[in-house]
């Protein structure tokens, strides 16, 4: 199957410092990704979905300020939480649709602690 | 707003028995499902989807039921294995290729 993977797997940051998250389509072109963030023992919860060459569409209660994405080339999209502090400590995981395919292909996820 | 399975129990199965793992989705205009598995520290793993223009699929081991009328899906494991236990959440979507809303999760824990 298709392979999506996410960089870095984890990542510890200070407060007021900020992080970017990769999500790299590796064998397939992707359309469209999307980002969700998933707190300890709950649900993945959609956060916005990222269209190459256009602004990402942010779901309800998400600060686009906050969780830049840039959806640059086909297999490339990323996620950078600005100024974080420790209630942005979560697993954000990336899923990626091919052109050809349109089923969602999963990152491995990638677990942000602030200190 | 809709949602998509709004419990998260714990299922635990000895090994060998059969799971079965049920989802309750309340968006009407749904036409695709999917289950995921996912392990402690890792991404959702697909394990079977569904049209909403069927009411059951097999895969290997594993088999998904869609009833439309009641809005519930279930995801039906057979012969447990240890390898089984993990959170299994199901998804959907209206359109396919579009967002998913994911379910809130069934922790499935399999004893030897």
């Amino acid at each position: 199957g298709a392979v999506v993977s996410q960089h870095p797997s984890w990542v510890i940051c200070k407060s007021g410092t900020s992080v970017k998250i990769e999500c790299r389509s590796l064998d397939f072109q992707a359309t469209t990704m999307f980002w969700y963030r998933q707190f300890p023992k709950q649900s993945l919860m959609l956060m916005a979905t990222s269209n190459e060459g256009s602004k990402a569409t942010y779901e309800q209660g998400v600060e686009k300020d906050k969780f830049l994405i840039n959806h640059a080339s086909l297999t490339l999209s990323t996620l950078t939480v600005t100024s974080a502090h420790p209630e942005d400590s979560s697993f954000y995981i990336c899923s990626a649709n091919s052109v050809a395919n349109t089923e969602a292909f999963f990152g491995q996820g990638t677990r942000l602690t602030v200190v | 707003g809709e949602s998509v399975g709004l419990h998260l129990p714990t299922l635990s199965v000895q090994e060998g028995d059969n799971s079965i793992i049920n989802c309750a989705y309340s968006n009407s205009a749904s036409d695709y499902f999917i289950w995921y598995k996912q392990e402690s520290g890792k991404g959702p793993q697909f394990i079977i989807d569904i049209r909403s223009n069927m009411d059951k699929r097999q895969g290997q081991r594993v088999t998904v039921l869609l009833n439309k009328t009641v809005k519930h899906l279930s995801l039906q494991i057979a012969a447990t294995q240890p390898g089984d236990s993990a959170v299994y959440f199901c998804a959907e979507n209206e359109e396919y290729g579009n967002k998913l809303v994911f379910g809130a999760g069934t922790i499935l824990r399999v004893k030897s």
